[in-house]
């Protein structure tokens, strides 16, 4: 069964340095979204992506977040400028129609990110 | 805003057994999506099972049922004959496809330990 893919696991960054987490959707589907989930607390939404634009995005994904499908097939995740707060576990979750109940999210396995 | 609440941070079961995770949420939509998803120490989140708030019959998908109480606003998953691969983190989560369309909103999970 195809799989979202993400790399990397587990990243470790220093505060104030860039990072990009990377993601492969399954190759039919035709919406993108990142998740993170803080340790210990809820899986939140950040953003979602249609048609290479933005279609949505949270009060989390401010200015220091973009997102970019550089490719037919990768989805990434900028962060800017690391903040000791941005440590969590990343989910890139992809869905083929983006209506979430006929066509449900499909989660990759995320990426850890520890900013120290 | 939707809320949804897991009262039970951590459950356990004896294999084979029956146990049941709770769920409410809060919302003034009537018309929206309801979900359970299972997180493996594996990380990947996988689709449990889903109901439509207008249907009153409550989902079913082999060993895992809802109790669907819409006035209650509460949403439980009923795991029977459980077993070892049944042990994850399960979340409750609510989509409104009327609002936002790709904003799954969780609850913060129920830990689910089954004992053999």
């Amino acid at each position: 069964e195809p799989e979202v893919t993400q790399t990397p696991s587990h990243q470790v960054t220093q505060m104030g340095q860039e990072v990009i987490l990377r993601c492969v959707p399954i190759s039919n589907h035709l919406y993108f979204y990142w998740y993170r989930q803080i340790l210990g607390q809820k899986v939140e939404f950040l953003v979602s992506f249609y048609n290479n634009e933005i279609s949505e995005k949270s009060e989390i994904f401010d200015d220091q977040f973009s997102v970019e499908r550089p490719d037919g097939s990768n989805f990434t995740l900028k962060i800017r400028s690391t903040k000791l707060e941005d440590s969590a576990m990343y989910f890139c979750a992809s869905s083929r129609l983006g209506h979430l109940y006929n066509s449900p999210l499909h989660f990759g396995n995320g990426t850890r990110l520890t900013v120290t | 805003a939707q809320t949804v609440t897991q009262s039970q941070p951590e459950m356990s079961v004896q294999e084979a057994e029956t146990v049941t995770l709770s769920c409410t949420y809060d919302t003034s939509e009537s018309d929206y999506y309801l979900f359970w998803y299972k997180q493996p120490p594996s990380r990947q989140m996988i689709l449990v099972i889903r109901q439509e708030a207008y249907k009153q019959q409550n989902a079913t998908e082999n060993r895992f049922s809802v109790n669907f109480q819409k006035a209650a606003k509460s949403f439980s998953l009923k795991i029977s004959d459980s077993q070892l691969g049944d042990a994850a983190m399960y979340f409750c989560a609510f989509y409104n496809y009327g609002g936002s369309q790709g904003n799954l909103i969780f609850g913060k999970g129920t830990k689910l330990s089954v004992k053999p």
